[in-house]
């Protein structure tokens, strides 16, 4: 299994509701995070979790909230989201952080619209 | 401050060759990474080059000049479904991912 599987792929919320996204990896890698991108902009990193511990937090607000259940599942809660939050998030995988040839095997995304 | 540029956009014709083009300045270097994203679609990884030189994987190559901060994607006999966005991405002295703006590249018939 060489893929990061997320769900749901779309997601449509208003400003009050409280979701979450999930992602999943079956590779055994131990390095997880959580990007978001904008259209026409490349990802910009929100979260990393190594060895399910959160080690990156990339100054994102707190109506993001990451969860790593275990090695293989990765959670971003969204409560109380801003219209400007609305874009693709994206979850990515690799065997461990903080190694040169880091390879990041991407899920599909998460297409989410805060209305 | 760190840095990545490559051009916005490119055109080339359906079995041409194009070459994209990648300067950085990071806070060290340790390695750099080419991605394919298709409209809507997560990156997919193409070629990682730690050492200079030219690296070749089937249609595409990915060259690399530390001393010069440049790389460039070099993709052959193009078909449509390159039409794509190509993102270079450097990995700095910490182990953090630095992403250009990445590149549009239209294939025409």
């Amino acid at each position: 299994d060489t893929e990061v599987t997320q769900t749901p792929k779309h997601l449509v919320m208003g400003m009050t509701n409280k979701k979450s996204l999930k992602c999943e990896q079956h590779m055994g890698h131990r390095a997880m995070y959580w990007y978001k991108q904008k259209a026409k902009k490349p990802p910009e990193l929100m979260f990393v979790y190594s060895y399910e511990k959160l080690s990156i937090n990339e100054s994102v607000p707190s109506r993001f909230s990451p969860e790593c259940p275990n090695s293989s599942l990765l959670n971003l809660h969204l409560h109380a989201l801003q219209p400007e939050d609305s874009a693709l998030y994206l979850c990515a995988s690799s065997r461990t952080q903080g190694s040169g040839a880091n390879v990041l095997t991407f899920g599909a995304g998460s297409r989410l619209t805060v209305l | 401050g760190q840095n990545i540029d490559q051009p916005t956009e490119m055109t080339a014709t359906e079995g041409a060759i194009v070459q994209i083009n990648c300067t950085y300045q990071t806070s060290g270097f340790n390695g750099l990474f080419w991605y394919q994203q298709h409209a809507g679609e997560a990156p997919t990884f193409l070629s990682y080059n730690v050492l200079d030189g030219l690296e070749e994987k089937g249609r595409f190559s990915s060259f690399l000049s530390r001393s010069k901060g440049y790389s460039y994607l070099l993709l052959k006999e193009l078909q449509m479904k390159d039409s794509a966005s190509y993102l270079c991405a450097v990995m700095d002295s910490n182990y953090q991912l630095i992403w250009g703006a990445g590149t549009k590249l239209i294939i025409k018939p």
